[in-house]
């Protein structure tokens, strides 16, 4: 199983609304993250999890949360957004340690905020 | 990480050689050059990666110069499923985990 999945595929949210996306894999990786990809743009570096310990913190908002309950699983916390803030949202994992690791990445969250 | 630079957009037609540049004239010893595609509304893919030596594997080759400040991906038999935005990303390896950091890619347009 090569599958990072995400879930749920797309969100309207109002920016009063609080609500969480979710990642998974199966793959035994120990490095996750989240990317944040506007239209048109590259996918931005937003969080790191290693050995399900934050590891790095790209500058993001406060009222993006991210959670790594446990090696499998993944969440984002979202609160107080932003029309701005609407995006498509990527989940990635890989091995987390040794040479040459490559990245996988799931099919993202579209995420609306009106 | 390095930087690198990508033509902003290409066309191929399709059952041709796609030829995909990427400059990288500051990479360092240690850097190695990856390359990911992503197809329209999909999460990005890993399709090769190389040190110094020129490799291949099911999906593309890679070519690196001798300097190691180029780098070419070439997709033998373009598809028009291929159509994609291609990053070129070099980044050291080893250790733990780091994320990766995109550049502007390239739009590859396959004709048919």
């Amino acid at each position: 199983d090569t599958e990072v999945t995400q879930t749920p595929k797309h969100l309207v949210m109002g920016m009063t609304n609080k609500k969480s996306l979710k990642c998974e894999q199966h793959m035994g990786h120990r490095a996750m993250y989240w990317y944040k990809q506007k239209a048109k743009k590259p996918p931005e570096l937003m969080f790191v999890y290693s050995y399900e310990k934050l590891s790095i913190n790209e500058s993001v908002p406060s009222r993006f949360s991210p959670e790594c309950p446990n090696s499998s699983l993944l969440n984002l916390h979202l609160h107080a957004l932003q029309p701005e803030d609407s995006a498509l949202y990527l989940c990635a994992s890989s091995q987390g340690f040794g040479w040459n690791t490559e990245a996988f990445f799931g099919q993202g969250t579209r995420l609306t905020v009106v | 990480d390095a930087k690198t630079t990508q033509p902003t957009s290409m066309d191929c037609a399709e059952g041709r050689a796609a030829n995909l540049p990427c400059n990288h004239s500051t990479i360092s010893g240690n850097e190695y050059v990856y390359w990911y595609r992503q197809i329209h509304s999909q999460g990005p893919q890993y399709i090769i990666h190389g040190l110094k030596n020129n490799e291949t594997n099911e999906m593309a080759s890679l070519i690196i110069t001798e300097d190691r400040k180029s780098s070419t991906l070439i997709l033998p038999h373009a598809t028009l499923r291929d159509t994609a935005v291609y990053y070129c990303i070099v980044r050291v390896e080893g250790g733990g985990a780091d994320g990766l950091t995109f550049g502007k890619g390239t739009h590859l347009i396959i004709q048919p």
